[in-house]
């Protein structure tokens, strides 16, 4: 089973301040690392897929990349805003075994203060 | 397009007692999850259907918890009898596209809390 570590477990910054969380994951038989943003309440809505070692997306002001060599993946906010207050999940997937099971990490809970 | 929906929203029960959660995926989406999420740790498989085929099931603790998906379509999950530890949130999710480069589809979950 793999070990998916989050770091830092939590985070609170101000209103404008731009953040970065890290997600480790052992890098053999790698597939695929999700970003999910789950905001209390409500379902947790994908942010990125990626696949490729090297990979960078971006989505507004949220960005993400991937190391698959190393195993880890960082994702990024840039002026953080109180909307994006959130657990942050990453979740990777491997080849073989049952095709797309997710396995979680813990999460990182931002809070962002105006 | 509609989401995934779940139902109910919240539930509490006593321990021993029986509780179904149902499930309604996006339409045409062939590979179904159910995950269990407690609290301070991250969603944790619980079952996966391709159509209304189990595909994995060796997380589920199967003395207490079942789920199905006869038609292929919605999906039920049921535990009993219940225990303080499986209180937690129960998230559905479905895809058209496992292992793919593509996000999942997640419902709202269903918190249930054991008394």
């Amino acid at each position: 089973i793999l070990n998916v570590e989050q770091s830092p477990q939590s985070l609170h910054v101000q209103e404008g301040d731009s953040t970065n969380f890290t997600c480790s994951f052992p890098s053999s038989n790698f597939y695929a690392l999700h970003w999910y943003r789950w905001e209390t309440a409500k379902s947790p809505e994908a942010l990125f897929v990626m696949t490729l070692n090297g990979d960078e997306k971006k989505k507004g002001r949220i960005s993400a990349t991937l190391n698959t060599k190393e195993g880890y993946s960082y994702l990024y906010i840039k002026g953080s805003q109180p909307e994006d207050s959130a657990t942050y999940l990453c979740a990777p997937s491997t080849y073989g075994g049952s095709q797309g099971n997710l396995i979680f990490g813990k999460g990182t809970k931002l809070s962002v203060k105006p | 397009e509609a989401g995934v929906a779940q139902s109910p929203r919240y539930k509490i029960i006593e321990k021993r007692q029986s509780v179904a959660f149902w499930c309604n995926p996006i339409s045409g989406h062939a590979t179904l999850y159910w995950y269990q999420q407690i609290l301070g740790q991250g969603p944790k498989l619980l079952i996966q259907f391709q159509n209304n085929g189990v595909v994995d099931d060796s997380q589920l603790p199967k003395d207490r918890f079942s789920a199905e998906r006869l038609k292929g379509v919605d999906s039920t999950l049921k535990i009993q009898p219940a225990k303080l530890e499986d209180s937690a949130v129960y998230l559905c999710a479905s895809t058209n596209r496992p292992g793919a480069d593509y996000g999942y589809t997640f419902g709202s979950g269903t918190r249930l809390t054991v008394v």
